[in-house]
């Protein structure tokens, strides 16, 4: 069964402070790398998805990119409002796959 | 557009009772998905119907069963409830028009509480 781990599992970060998360996964065939971010208690809000390594796609202060291996999510200048939990997802068969999330703290 | 709607928002239940969820795809997608995600998880899949019938199951028991409507509004049924099925319920909608996997769009969820 395809694999999908996220890290770090928690991240604190000043306003304005720049930083990145891994989503990596094992998977023979990718068929997408999908990225999702979710308030607590509330369903996951689709974000980006890739298709191929290589790929990137922005919004906002996030920006996603894919190797073969893995996926990273980039907040540049994040702001208090970003605080979430960033979850990925890889299908397999029917279903996604999610990574545990990583769970991200903005400070004013 | 209409997004994915869930009811009911919260819900109690006592262990050994039954309880059905319901949700409403978005506009245009014929495919809904169900996902269980207990608190500090990812979301783990349950199923997912497709034209009225089951088109993949993830690793649940049969207690767990579901349905699809013409309509393509999805129940998800629990029957005899356990204390371990406590967790918040999201329900996904896809339109499966084929060649790549389609976005899934999740609901806000129903959070079961078995006491």
């Amino acid at each position: 069964e395809d694999q999908v781990t996220q890290s770090p599992e928690a991240l604190r970060l000043q306003e304005g402070e720049s930083s990145s998360l891994n989503c990596s996964y094992t998977v023979s065939g990718l068929r997408g790398l999908f990225w999702y971010r979710q308030d607590p208690g509330k369903g996951p809000e689709f974000l980006f998805t890739l298709y191929s390594a290589g790929e990137e796609k922005e919004k906002e202060r996030l920006k996603a990119t894919l190797t073969k291996k893995e996926s990273f999510l980039h907040i540049t200048a994040p702001k208090p409002e970003d605080s979430a939990t960033y979850l990925c997802a890889v299908p397999y068969g029917q279903n996604f796959v999610f990574g545990p999330g990583t769970r991200l703290s903005v400070l004013p | 557009e209409t997004g994915v709607t869930q009811s009911p928002t919260h819900l109690i239940k006592t262990r050994g009772q039954q309880v059905t969820l319901r949700c409403s795809s978005q506009s245009g997608h014929n495919t809904v998905s169900w996902y269980q995600q207990a608190l500090g998880q990812g979301p783990q899949f349950i199923f997912q119907y497709y034209r009225e019938e089951e088109n993949g199951r993830g690793n649940f028991p049969p207690r767990f069963s579901g349905l699809q409507f013409p309509n393509y509004s999805s129940e998800l049924n629990v029957n005899a409830l356990e204390l371990d099925d406590s967790a918040l319920y999201l329900c996904a909608s896809s339109s499966n028009s084929g060649g790549n996997t389609d976005t899934q769009y999740f609901g806000p969820g129903t959070r079961l509480t078995v006491l």
